[in-house]
């Protein structure tokens, strides 16, 4: 079965840049599509952005300029990077398999990571 | 951008009651519109998919209907496990976007 896990910094600095990496266990995304989705405290569901397994990527147009999703050549990590973040970026991040057997919805989801942004 | 406009915010209900929700989007995004539950502190679970496929060892109260650009979420008996967060999101060509959420609460 495979699992999805976040790590990375739990603080950044304002107009620094913010680093994850979404570590998959149990498999790979091979063949599979990987979103990133972010929870800001208290509020909803944002998303971030996917990439293919292949490496294409499409980034929500609100946060594109400022966001790169890459995968490993194993397969087997996925990384988020955001620059130039301010305090409108503390969130909880998630990654997500966009499933083949779900069409695409996100079915798998790792627990999440707490990231602050503040000097 | 497509929006989805989700509603209620908040609703209370008691077990057993019928619970529906519903997520309107602002464009045609044919059936591809999922269903999450989230409780506090938790990640997000996969409910139901292609706008009415429930999702495996997801209980068959719930379900998921869709009328043009309007979807439902059914919850046709509530149970003490399901007060939540519950969001749409439509997964349409290249884009995703989530409705802002719906709480049921303990009425």
């Amino acid at each position: 079965q495979v699992q999805l896990q976040e790590s990375g910094p739990g603080l950044v600095k304002p107009s620094e840049t913010l680093s994850l990496t979404c570590t998959v266990s149990g498999g790979s995304i091979n063949k599979d599509y990987c979103s990133w989705v972010r929870q800001s405290p208290g509020k909803g569901l944002e998303w971030i952005g996917y990439i293919y397994y292949s490496g294409n990527t499409k980034y929500n147009p609100s946060l594109e300029s400022r966001v790169t999703i890459s995968v490993d050549t194993s397969k087997t990590q996925i990384s988020l990077k955001l620059r130039s973040v301010t305090a409108e970026d503390t969130a909880v991040y998630y990654c997500a398999r966009e499933g083949g057997t779900s069409w695409r919805a996100f079915d798998i989801w790792g627990q999440g990571t707490l990231v602050t942004v503040s000097s | 951008d497509i929006q989805m406009t989700q509603s209620p915010s908040t609703l209370s209900a008691s077990v057993g009651d019928r619970v529906t929700i519903t997520c309107r989007a602002s464009q045609s995004i044919g059936i591809w519109l999922a269903w999450y539950q989230q409780k506090p502190g938790k990640a997000p679970k996969l409910l139901i998919y292609k706008a009415s496929s429930l999702e495996s060892g997801v209980p068959s109260r719930f379900s998921g209907s869709r009328s043009g650009t309007e979807f439902t979420l059914t919850i046709s008996s509530l149970q003490p496990d399901d007060f939540a967060t519950y969001y749409c999101q439509q997964y349409n060509s290249d884009s995703r976007t989530f409705g802002q959420g719906t709480k049921v609460e303990i009425k």
